[in-house]
């Protein structure tokens, strides 16, 4: 597609549940990167994949938290057990590399009761 | 520790006023500065990327610049369609593929 894409686009879940936050990064971007934005904070860096390299899981705020990229474009972040204070816009970015502007998918607002 | 501070936290001008928004960075080694606009509800828009001091880049009524410390948007006869907040973000080579995000400059123009 043109842009980054993310689904869905709002989600509001029951503290506890789990809850799996899609993104298709723009194509041939080999890179692809998953922040948190919460309410009058920065953007949180949370994982980065980079081509078949093991990706760089070192933001992630727990072990509820993990994410996957299959076949080196579409990704999956996954929360487990989730809690209030994981209520925040999700955001997916893809480049083309290292070096270079990351392109930013409209976000996953997740609200968890 | 690598920070990136941003100044002000918003902004209001009136429609033609120009004014200038500050990014403030401590990194050991910048690999890259980047400015973005994210509009309510949205992802964050790529501007520009400044790669060394002395840098600068152009869109419209934007020019970024970079100094070894800072960055400068400079808006130019800011339209109402401007309106919007600023992020600034850093890339350090040593811890490569991370950026460090400014918390932004909410910037509200009036007609």
């Amino acid at each position: 597609g043109a842009g980054v894409s993310q689904s869905p686009s709002n989600k509001v879940t029951e503290k506890g549940k789990d809850v799996e936050l899609r993104c298709d990064p723009i194509s041939g971007h080999t890179a692809l990167y998953w922040y948190r934005q919460s309410l009058g904070q920065g953007l949180e860096f949370l994982i980065y994949f980079q081509g078949n390299s093991a990706p760089d899981k070192s933001g992630l705020p727990s072990d509820r938290f993990s994410a996957e990229r299959t076949g080196g474009s579409v990704s999956t972040l996954t929360i487990q057990r989730t809690q209030q204070e994981d209520s925040a816009v999700y955001l997916c970015a893809s480049s083309k590399g290292l070096a270079g502007g990351k392109f930013f998918g409209p976000g996953t607002r997740l609200t968890v009761l | 520790e690598d920070q990136v501070t941003q100044s002000p936290e918003a902004l209001r001008l009136q429609e033609g006023e120009s004014s200038s928004l500050n990014c403030s960075y401590t990194v050991s080694g910048l690999r890259g500065l980047f400015w973005y606009r994210q509009d309510p509800g949205k992802g964050p828009e790529f501007l520009f990327t400044l790669y060394s001091a002395g840098e600068e880049k152009e869109k419209e009524r934007l020019k970024a610049t970079l100094t070894k410390k800072e960055s400068f948007l400079h808006i130019t006869a800011p339209k109402p369609e401007d309106s919007a907040t600023y992020l600034c973000a850093v890339q350090a080579i040593r811890t490569g593929n991370q950026f460090y995000f400014g918390t932004g400059t909410s910037l509200t123009v009036i007609p």
